[in-house]
């Protein structure tokens, strides 16, 4: 069974700082990754999406990696701001084929809060 | 934003009472998910559509039950609700044969509460 972890749970920086939000998972066979973003008693929103035969995805501040054999992904944000302060949940699909698409697994989250 | 519209967004009942969450899509994607978030256990998937009619078991599916009679609508029942089911429920969708990345789309959440 897939298990996905998240580390840190929760992370307080100034504004400015550079900061990477971590996720492992325990069985490589995954057919994607994907990084969201939570506001409070919102919905989620997709960051990246990063398919099992990519390294990396970029959008704007953002730069997700994905290691596979290491079972890994990490989200780096550069020169963060107060409107970065959110929860960062990261998913994986797992390749089971047929009609198995977005049957996500996901991490508890990382709490974001960026202060001025 | 992707076209997803979920209802009722708050609710509140009481237990023993049969709930049924909506939630509706204008992008006429072929797969719908519904999901579960709760503290401590974050989301979890409930059951899924790939088509009309086309319905299957997610992780924690005892107590729900879902239909969906047309491509834009997926209902999801609570025959008869308990406390354990009290949670935010999230709707999803996506469509692997328009892009084959099978990214996921979430709704806003319905919130459910039951005493």
């Amino acid at each position: 069974k897939q298990e996905v972890t998240q580390i840190p749970a929760a992370l307080s920086v100034p504004e400015g700082e550079n900061l990477v939000l971590n996720c492992s998972f325990t069985d490589s066979a995954i057919y994607n990754l994907q990084w969201f973003r939570q506001d409070p008693g919102k919905g989620l929103t997709s960051l990246l999406l990063i398919q099992s035969s990519q390294r990396e995805q970029t959008s704007g501040r953002l730069n997700a990696s994905l290691d596979k054999s290491s079972g890994r992904s990490t989200l780096y944000i550069a020169a963060s701001q107060p409107g970065d302060s959110a929860t960062y949940l990261c998913a994986v699909s797992s390749n089971a084929g047929g009609t198995s698409y977005g049957k996500l697994t996901f991490g508890q989250g990382t709490i974001l809060t960026v202060h001025p | 934003d992707a076209g997803i519209t979920q209802s009722p967004r708050h609710k509140v009942t009481e237990t023993g009472t049969p709930v049924t969450l909506r939630c509706h899509q204008t992008e006429n994607h072929r797969y719908m998910y519904w999901y579960r978030q709760d503290p401590g256990h974050g989301l979890r998937l409930i059951h899924y559509s790939y088509g009309v009619k086309d319905t299957d078991k997610g992780e924690v599916s005892d107590g729900y039950s879902v239909s969906r009679s047309k491509t834009e609508d997926f209902l999801l029942t609570l025959e008869s609700a308990t406390s354990s089911q009290t949670s935010v429920y999230f709707c999803a969708i996506s469509d692997p044969d328009r892009d084959y990345t099978g990214e996921l789309f979430f709704g806003e959440g319905s919130r459910l509460t039951v005493l």
